[in-house]
């Protein structure tokens, strides 16, 4: 099972600032296969980005992700008050898929 | 426009079973992987078990192998989950989810809304 470690934990960034999340994997994942979902409260999981940069389908491209190997990143280039939430890393390398803890982007 | 419903979760003692079934619609529900994630309460994000297209590959996390099972109907567009053997531990909002593509190794591209389950004596 691949362990996906996310940090920081909690990014405390005021609106119009860039947000770096950082996703580490406890080996290397198979051909970039690397998610980003965001989950604001009360709601469902929504994939943002897929294949470690491909951004899927409507998501503005603000957000952008980045990373191969066992090393992936999450910019948000310029916060927006909705993009205050959590994220999950995701890894789909392996049919044993896993998620990383998350990380909580708060307003400072 | 995809929608997946779930439904069956319930409060159940611990050593109890419950079924948990997810309804799709608004794609090819036999063209797709399905999977199964849950959430305890103020927690992260766990996947359960995925099922491929025609049920051929299955996988399951360690936390459920042994006591869960996923199966899928593609006549009827519904995905399940057998859970035997509940523990406290599997407390939790459980979503449905739709793959990608048609294997288990796939992004989770659509969810429902989840169905909750409370393992309480």
């Amino acid at each position: 099972e691949i362990v996906l470690t996310q940090s920081p934990g909690t990014l405390s960034l005021s609106p119009g600032e860039r947000a770096t999340l950082s996703c580490r994997a406890s080996q290397s994942v198979s051909s970039s296969h690397l998610a980003w979902y965001q989950q604001k409260p009360g709601q469902a999981p929504r994939l943002l980005i897929y294949g470690a940069s491909n951004r899927a389908t409507g998501i503005p491209d603000r957000f952008s992700g980045s990373g191969s190997g066992a090393d992936f990143t999450l910019t948000i280039s310029r916060l927006e008050p909705e993009d205050f939430s959590v994220y999950y890393c995701h890894q789909y390398g392996s049919s044993l898929l896993t998620f990383g803890g998350g990380t909580k982007v708060e307003i400072k | 426009e995809v929608q997946l419903v779930e439904s069956g979760g319930d409060l159940v003692q611990p050593g109890r079973s419950l079924r948990l079934s997810c309804a799709a619609s608004g794609f090819t529900f036999d063209d797709y992987a399905m999977h199964w994630v849950r959430q305890a309460p103020g927690k992260g994000l766990e996947w359960v078990s995925g099922i491929n297209w025609n049920s051929n590959s299955i996988a399951y996390a360690d936390s459920v192998k042994g006591r869960f099972t996923v199966s899928r109907d593609n006549a009827k567009n519904s995905l399940y989950l057998q859970m035997n053997s509940l523990r406290a531990e599997d407390t939790a909002l459980y979503y449905c989810a739709k793959g990608a593509v048609e294997i288990v190794a796939t992004t989770l591209k659509d969810w429902g809304q989840g169905t909750l389950v409370t393992v309480s004596s």
